[in-house]
């Protein structure tokens, strides 16, 4: 089974709609990154979590850590076509900061 | 000179070929890594080099072999290759004090 799943596997929102993506470990996450990712191209860093608790936002996306620091969740507000793309959350799971582990990824769609 | 860059871009090349990717960073991270993303797939993590030694190798087959000429560059050998080998093949670099992995667009390498 996957260390690090994330839910849903792909979503179809409307412009304009909110959304959340979540990622789920089996082990403590001593990091969690989210990164961007356009079909083909390389990896877009969007925001990195490390306390149990935290929350971060950029522009309409807010990602958060739980207090056990075994869940994150990106919510993205008022959705635009620019949204569009795969979401893919990181974790450290060794504390090394050396390796990520890469969740199943997130197809987000936003149509008009 | 925020970015990691990768060439070439696209890469076709046959079982008996020697190829090779490279990627640069000028970015004084001294951290770089190579991963491997199939379609629809997470990255998986392929090797890590840390101060221009290897410091962790994936099991990747020796077919794939790294070398770190500097701490700008990172080189990855590609000889006797299969099919199964055609995939996204991304560069990342970290710095010192942060630990956001920053990537590059990529190499599509297809395997005929």
């Amino acid at each position: 089974s996957q260390e690090l799943e994330q839910s849903p596997q792909s979503l179809i929102v409307q412009e304009g709609k909110n959304l959340t993506i979540n990622c789920t470990s089996s082990k403590t996450l001593y990091g969690l990154y989210w990164y961007k990712q356009k079909y083909g191209e390389g990896l877009i860093f969007l925001m990195m979590l490390q306390k149990g608790g935290e929350e971060k936002s950029h522009e309409k996306i807010t990602a958060k850590l739980d207090e056990k620091k075994q869940q994150s969740s990106l919510h993205i507000t008022a959705s635009q076509p620019s949204h569009a793309g795969i979401y893919l959350c990181g974790a450290d799971m060794a504390g090394t900061a050396s390796k990520l582990t890469f969740g199943t990824g997130t197809r987000l769609q936003v149509t008009l | 000179d925020t970015e990691v860059t990768q060439t070439p871009k696209h890469l076709v090349m046959g079982m008996t070929n020697k190829k090779s990717l490279k990627c640069e960073q000028h970015m004084g991270h001294r951290a770089m890594y190579w991963y491997k993303q199939k379609a629809k797939k997470p990255p998986e993590l392929m090797f890590v080099y840390s101060y221009e030694k290897l410091s962790i190798n994936e099991s990747v087959p020796s077919r794939f072999s790294p070398e770190c000429p500097n701490s700008s560059l990172l080189n990855l050998h590609l000889h006797a290759l299969q099919p199964e080998d055609s995939a996204l093949y991304l560069c990342a670099s970290k710095g010192q004090t942060n630990n956001e992995q920053f990537f590059g667009p990529g190499t599509r390498l297809t395997v005929l």
